[in-house]
């Protein structure tokens, strides 16, 4: 079973528009830690945010927030005022504590356009 | 700026040869790990190393090998290339303690 669901395959926004991209994932383990990366054209993995299970509560960057929902086993990702700049693909990922974060589980992504 | 630093960015190989894919990191770090990415299935891990000369098998080991001389340096090698093995590898090294994994550009392998 997938560990990590990223349900949205593609997803088109015109620019200003907020957008939110799902992320859903499964473990057993009470001590995890969910990421989000931004994969631009370029090819490279940069990493956006790292929360870890026993913190809920949301964050905020700038334009970007992220919502953890232990009930729901969700960790959403919003983009306020979408740029073009945004258009990338998202990976939402996963480790676990009982393989020592040896292993983050990835989502299969998000690509996110940005339409001018 | 942390830096992965991967051999090549785009490689044509024909079915059996033999494939040398270097990443180097200058952070110092102990973990380090190649995922391979495909259309539809996101980054799958093959294998990781937390020590010079220490190597674990990830989800996908099959038809790879790694090495792992010096802490700085992991390689990902492919025996005999196959045409199922043309994917976009991607090197990661692991900030301790955070989790954070910081990748390389990536190496747009095809094999014909």
């Amino acid at each position: 079973a997938q560990k990590v669901t990223q349900a949205q395959t593609e997803i088109s926004v015109v620019e200003k528009e907020d957008v939110t991209l799902d992320c859903v994932y499964e473990t057993r383990d009470t001590t995890y830690y969910l990421f989000w990366y931004k994969q631009p054209p370029s090819g490279e993995l940069v990493f956006l945010i790292r929360r870890n299970s026993f913190d809920e509560q949301n964050e905020i960057s700038g334009r970007y927030s992220w919502n953890f929902q232990k009930s729901t086993s969700s960790f959403n990702f919003t983009i306020t005022a979408s740029q073009v700049v945004d258009s990338a693909v998202y990976f939402c990922a996963l480790s676990e504590a009982h393989t020592g974060a040896n292993n983050l589980f990835f989502g299969t992504g998000t690509r996110l356009t940005v339409i001018p | 700026d942390v830096k992965v630093t991967q051999s090549s960015r785009y490689l044509v190989k024909r079915t059996g040869e033999k494939v040398f894919l270097e990443c180097v990191q200058d952070m110092d770090h102990e973990n380090m790990f190649w995922y391979r990415q495909d259309p539809g299935l996101g980054l799958r891990l093959i294998y990781f190393s937390y020590d010079v000369k220490m190597k674990e098998k990830g989800d996908i080991p099959e038809g790879y090998s790694v090495s792992r001389e010096k802490k700085e340096r992991f390689s990902l090698i492919l025996e005999s290339a196959s045409t199922n093995q043309t994917s976009m590898y991607l090197c990661a090294h692991r900030r301790e303690g955070t989790g954070e994994l910081f990748f390389g550009e990536g190496s747009r392998l095809t094999v014909l």
